[in-house]
């Protein structure tokens, strides 16, 4: 079972409320990341969690918290968000370790989040 | 630090043409490249990647890509391009060592019947 689940797919929020957006996987994946999409753009790293604890954090602002609560879950809360910040947030996993038989990074469907 | 470089950021091309889509990567040493697609307003598909097994690497729908080290090159390519291949497309490397897995800019491919 190859799959990420991402949720909510759609979320629309104002700029003073806190959201969540959740992810999980059941490969046994112990990297876990998040990934920002503008329209016709490429995905944009954001965080990387290795063994639940966080191990990239690409000068994210802070009205984006990850939090990995165990191994199979990774979220992302957002508070005081802007109108820039709507975009598409990608949720990915994979071996901590890139060998050759596995080292593919697996990606969900995405969160569209809209900021008003 | 590793990247891609795609080069064009649309291409057009006609049903039944062949497909070709480049991707050059800087490394010293050979990472691990990949291809995705993402379909309009869809989550990104892995549809091959090259892992240092074999150069010439077959993937999902009749796309294969061709790793050149001399070249520094993953280009992807289909011999005949079909309607449904109409997308965004994008190259990726891994690092060896670490968790960073970064995209190249994406090249949109347009299928002209």
């Amino acid at each position: 079972d190859t799959e990420v689940t991402q949720t909510p797919k759609h979320l629309v929020m104002g700029m003073t409320n806190k959201k969540s957006l959740k992810c999980e996987q059941h490969m046994g994946h112990r990297a876990m990341y998040w990934y920002k999409q503008k329209a016709k753009k490429p995905p944009e790293l954001m965080f990387v969690y290795s063994y639940e604890k966080l191990s990239i954090n690409e000068s994210v602002p802070s009205r984006f918290s990850p939090e990995c609560p165990n191994s199979s879950l990774l979220n992302l809360h957002l508070h005081a968000l802007q109108p820039e910040d709507s975009a598409l947030y990608l949720c990915a996993s994979s071996q901590v370790i890139a060998r050759k038989g596995e080292n593919t990074i697996y990606f969900g469907e995405g969160s569209w989040l809209t900021v008003v | 630090a590793q990247s891609v470089t795609q080069l064009g950021s649309h291409v057009s091309v006609s049903e039944g043409a062949l497909v070709l889509l480049r991707c050059n990567y800087s490394s010293s040493v050979p990472p691990y490249l990949f291809w995705y697609v993402q379909y309009p307003n869809q989550g990104l598909q892995l549809l091959l990647k090259y892992t240092s097994a074999a150069t010439l690497v077959k993937g999902i729908n009749g796309f294969e890509a061709e790793f050149k080290k001399s070249e520094t090159s993953f280009h992807l390519t289909k011999p005949s391009a079909h309607m449904s291949d109409a997308a965004e497309y994008f190259c990726a490397v891994r690092t060896y060592t670490g968790n960073q897995f970064y995209f190249g800019t994406g090249t949109s491919l347009t299928v002209i019947p």
